[in-house]
């Protein structure tokens, strides 16, 4: 069955960096775009980025691009959320998913999600 | 950027009632809009998407309806585990998601 396990969240001081990865296992990674979402304590959903299954392009939401960055291993079925230069804004539960379509024109739905990793960024 | 509104923000409601659940569009984003569900402690779970089409497992008392800016999710009869927050998602125009509907017991 699909299996999406995120790790590396952890409490960081603002200005300092993190990276996260998510470990997928039960379908072709590589013919998936994946994405990754947040939720900050007691609040919504926000989108994060996206990386296409072939690792060819990469966008960001406004509020992290030119500090995150999103990556891929299709090797080792592993994605990956560089974040760098932390706010205290930047403190949620982060998710990976699965792109609903697989190969070059996702869709943006997301059908499969991790159990989450907790970043708190705090001095 | 489309800013999702949903209504109401929380639904009060016994087993076996059913569950209107509201998502406005400040522009229209044509059959583009999801829906997910999430209980506590846990990661969302897909729904509906393309406005009206059951992800895979998902069981036939829920349905989406709606197009442009006014979506509608219905949950025709509540199960004691449907009882969760509600979100709604657009990808018309990158991707952003409703401030959510909570369904609690009554």
């Amino acid at each position: 069955q699909v299996q999406l396990v995120e790790s590396g969240g952890g409490v960081d001081q603002p200005g300092r960096s993190l990276r996260l990865s998510c470990a997928a296992s039960g379908f072709t990674f590589s013919s998936y775009t994946m994405h990754w979402v947040r939720q900050a304590p007691g609040k919504g959903l926000e989108w994060v980025a996206v990386i296409l299954y072939d690792g060819s392009n990469k966008y960001y939401a406004d509020s992290v691009k030119g500090r995150f960055t999103i990556s891929r291993d299709n090797s080792k079925n592993t994605l990956y959320l560089q974040m760098n230069s932390l706010r205290a804004e930047d403190t949620a539960m982060y998710y990976c998913a699965r792109d609903l379509q697989s190969g070059y024109n996702y869709i943006a739905y997301f059908d499969y999600w991790g159990r989450g990793t907790l970043v708190t960024v705090s001095s | 950027e489309i800013v999702l509104t949903q209504s109401p923000a929380t639904l009060s409601l016994s087993p076996g009632e059913r569950a209107t659940l509201s998502c406005r569009a400040s522009q229209s984003v044509s059959s583009y809009l999801a829906w997910y569900q999430q209980k506590r402690g846990q990661a969302p779970r897909l729904l509906i998407y393309d406005a009206s089409n059951r992800a895979t497992g998902i069981p036939a008392r829920f349905s989406g309806s709606g197009s442009g800016t006014d979506f509608t999710l219905t949950i025709s009869s509540l199960e004691p585990e449907d009882f969760a927050v509600y979100y709604c998602q657009q990808r018309a125009n990158w991707f952003t998601f409703g401030p959510g509907t909570k369904v609690d017991i009554k």
